[in-house]
C-alpha cells in the first residue's frame, strides 16, 4: 500500500529537548515536505526537498532542521524545542511530474512544555 | 505576495443540501489548484485538482470544483452533502515559480442530520 509514515503520531517534551520526527514513503518520490498546521493559519511549509541531499527552506523553516540522505527519509529535527512550536506536522511526498498530488502522512502532534 | 484565502471559518448545511465550500487565491503564473479533506485524527486526503481544461472537475467522494479564472475561485460544491461529508477542507495552490504548495486556512463544514 502507498503511504506516508510518521513517528512518533503523538509526542510530549520540555522546553531545550532534542527531538526527532521521522518521515518515509514507499512511493519512491523526489520530493518530499514538511508542514505544520496551527488554527486559522491553515498548513505552513517548513523545508522541503526535491531529491537525496537537496534540501531548502519553506515559509517558516526557524528552529528547524532536515536532512535527506535517503530517498525514502525525511527526517524533521527540533534541535531546541521551544512553546512556540507546539503544533501538528505533517510530512508529504509527491513525485516529480507537476500534475502529481501530494500524499500525506497521519500527522504528529508534538506538545512543547 | 502569493496567498490562498477560505472565507469562511465553518460552513453549515442540512444533508441532502447543495454545499459550497470558498476558494480563491493569488498565485503568480498559471495555478495548479487542489482540494484536500481532512477527518479528525487524520492526515490530508487529496479530493481533487485542476491543471488544465475543464473548469469544472469532478473528484472523489461526489465533489466537483470550478475554476474561475476571471475571479482567480475555485470553489468546492457538493449537490447534496451527506453527514460523513462533515470535516476540514483546505484548498491549495501550486506555484510553479515558486515551486511549492500554498495552503488556505481551511474550512470546517458541518452537515447536519
Amino acid at each position: 500500500e502507498a503511504q506516508v509514515t510518521q513517528n512518533p503520531r503523538y509526542l510530549i517534551t520540555v522546553t531545550g529537548k532534542k527531538l526527532t520526527v521521522t518521515c518515509s514513503q514507499n512511493m519512491n518520490h523526489e520530493y518530499m515536505s514538511w508542514y505544520r498546521q496551527d488554527p486559522g493559519l491553515g498548513l505552513r511549509q517548513i523545508y522541503y526537498s526535491m531529491n537525496v541531499e537537496v534540501t531548502d527552506k519553506g515559509d517558516v523553516p526557524e528552529g528547524y532542521k532536515v536532512s535527506r540522505k535517503e530517498k525514502r527519509n525525511f527526517p524533521l529535527i527540533l534541535e531546541s524545542p521551544s512553546p512556540n512550536q507546539t503544533s501538528l506536522y505533517f510530512c508529504a511526498s509527491r513525485s516529480g511530474g507537476l500534475q502529481e498530488t501530494q500524499y500525506f502522512g497521519p500527522g504528529t502532534r508534538l506538545l512543547v512544555l | 505576495a502569493q496567498s490562498v484565502a477560505q472565507p469562511e471559518d465553518q460552513v453549515n448545511v442540512a444533508e441532502g443540501n447543495p454545499l459550497t465550500v470558498k476558494c480563491t487565491y493569488s498565485v503568480s503564473g498559471n495555478p495548479y489548484l487542489f482540494w484536500y479533506v481532512q477527518y479528525p485524527n487524520r492526515g490530508l486526503q487529496f479530493l481533487l485538482k485542476y491543471i488544465t481544461g475543464d473548469n469544472l472537475v469532478k473528484g472523489s467522494y461526489g465533489f466537483e470544483a470550478e475554476f474561475n479564472k476571471s475571479q482567480t475561485s475555485f470553489h468546492l460544491k457538493k449537490p447534496s452533502a451527506l453527514v460523513s461529508d462533515s470535516a476540514l477542507y483546505f484548498c491549495a495552490v501550486y506555484s510553479y515559480n515558486f515551486n511549492k504548495f500554498y495552503f488556505g486556512s481551511g474550512t470546517k463544514l458541518n452537515v447536519k442530520p
